[in-house]
């Protein structure tokens, strides 16, 4: 069965601390891995997809990595904005996604 | 292009009742998918339709079912609510075809809240 593990669970950042966010995974025939971001109440929003080991994707403060067993979103120089909970999911041969449970960011001003 | 649209977006039912929610995706999507998410199971794949066929399902009891229609709008059915069900329930679209990873875009989703 496919298993998606997100960590931390929850991170706290000032505004301009950059960190990162882990996602590891096993799955069956890894189609490509999502990072998806949401905010509370709202639907999940997409993010970055990465195919293959080895391939980085960038977008403004947000940089997505993927190896042959996990991926990172790194954030660098965050502000409150950035603030939401991150999402990693993994795409299988049957094309069915599978979510792990998420980091919640929080960046103080 | 507009994104994907779900009704209604809140619903209060109570125990016993059932109820369906609506999806319609993005335009030229084909596939449609629909997943329930609580604080602590988290999103949770239900099932996903390409061109009005059941192509995955999750596993959730029958209580659950959905059909697509031939404009790939999608409904979901949610029978003999049980409190358990209080969820937000979100749907995504994507184009559902060919050897390239297939991108999902979410919708706003429907709260449900089971008294």
């Amino acid at each position: 069965e496919d298993q998606v593990t997100q960590s931390p669970e929850a991170l706290r950042l000032q505004e301009g601390e950059s960190s990162s966010l882990n996602c590891s995974y096993t799955v069956s025939g890894l189609r490509g891995l999502f990072w998806y971001r949401q905010d509370p109440g709202k639907g999940p929003e997409f993010l970055f997809t990465l195919y293959s080991a080895g391939e980085e994707k960038e977008k403004e403060r947000l940089k997505a990595t993927l190896t042959k067993k996990e991926s990172f979103l790194h954030i660098t120089a965050p502000k409150p904005e950035d603030s939401a909970t991150y999402l990693c999911a993994v795409q299988a041969a049957d094309y069915k996604l599978s979510f792990g449970a998420g980091t919640t960011v929080t960046v103080r001003a | 292009k507009a994104g994907v649209t779900q009704t209604p977006r809140y619903l209060i039912k109570t125990r016993g009742q059932q109820v369906t929610l609506s999806c319609s995706p993005i335009s030229g999507h084909r596939s449609v998918s629909w997943y329930q998410q609580t604080p602590g199971q988290g999103l949770q794949f239900l099932f996903e339709y390409f061109s009005e066929t059941q192509r995955n399902k999750g596993n959730f009891p029958g209580r659950f079912s959905g059909r697509q229609f031939s404009n790939s709008r999608s409904e979901m059915n949610v029978s003999t609510l049980e409190l358990g069900d209080s969820a937000l329930y979100l749907c995504a679209s994507s184009f559902g075809v060919g050897s390239s990873t297939d991108t999902q875009y979410f919708g706003p989703g429907t709260r449900l809240t089971v008294l």
